[in-house]
């Protein structure tokens, strides 16, 4: 089941902070980040695994709450290069599905100088 | 630049033909991933190959299929195509690391290959 991704679309101005919020209705084994820029190919932000993890690079950072089954991006002090769509995919525990991401239906992000 | 390579980058024809993609994944990495991605469905995962064997299958089409040779480029060929096939089709590969459950990796994804039904 796809993962559920809020706000749906987000506009900022430059120096803004930003929480993009990712929900299942499934037990996760793990949840992915990606940024896709129009016309160019999705690229990884960062995998957070089962057991709540926190992850960061300079200023965007998740976290994942395995008992809430739900994962947040944050985005602080948003940069021009920050715009995109911001996908979450999720792949859940066990069965035989452990290896199929599926992917929510993303998060608009647009800064404005 | 990923690392991962697409060809074609542009292909355009008509319903019912087929059609075979091709992805090379960065050197090294054994599993193959492939998503088909238009404007009203979003990114959805097709199905993926670890060294040369079918690991995952996701929402394919039994028009489509795919494979993985040994020398660990992957191929998707796409038949009796129709007009809602029109999409991006993007490949991926990673490298699983030791312990780490496979579809859980990094993925790296290929610039994609925009297919064009008329």
């Amino acid at each position: 089941q796809q993962p559920v991704q809020s706000p749906q679309a987000v506009i900022l101005r430059e120096g803004e902070d930003a929480v993009i919020n990712c929900s299942s209705s499934k037990a996760l084994y793990s949840v992915h980040w990606y940024r896709q820029k129009h016309g160019e190919a999705p690229v990884f932000l960062m995998i957070l695994l089962k057991g709540g993890e926190q992850k960061g690079h300079d200023k965007i950072s998740a976290s994942f709450n395995e008992k809430k089954q739900q994962s947040s991006l944050y985005l602080t002090a948003s940069q021009l290069s920050y715009s995109g769509t911001y996908f979450c995919g999720t792949t859940p525990v066990g069965g035989s599905s452990a290896s199929k991401i599926i992917f929510g239906s993303g998060t608009r992000l647009s800064i404005r100088p | 630049d990923s690392g991962v390579t697409q060809t074609p980058k542009h292909l355009i024809t008509a319903t019912g033909q087929r059609v075979t993609l091709r992805c090379s994944p960065r050197s090294g990495d054994l599993s193959v991933y492939w998503y088909q991605q238009s404007l009203d469905q979003g990114l959805q995962f097709l199905i993926q190959y670890y060294n040369g064997e079918e690991r995952a299958k996701g929402n394919i089409l039994e028009r489509f299929s795919a494979q993985q040779f040994p020398d660990l480029h992957s191929e998707l060929n796409l038949s009796s195509l129709e007009l809602g096939d029109s999409a991006l089709y993007f490949c991926a590969s990673s490298n699983p690391t030791s312990g780490r459950r496979v579809g859980t990796d990094t993925q790296y994804f290929g610039p994609g290959t925009r297919l064009t039904v008329l």
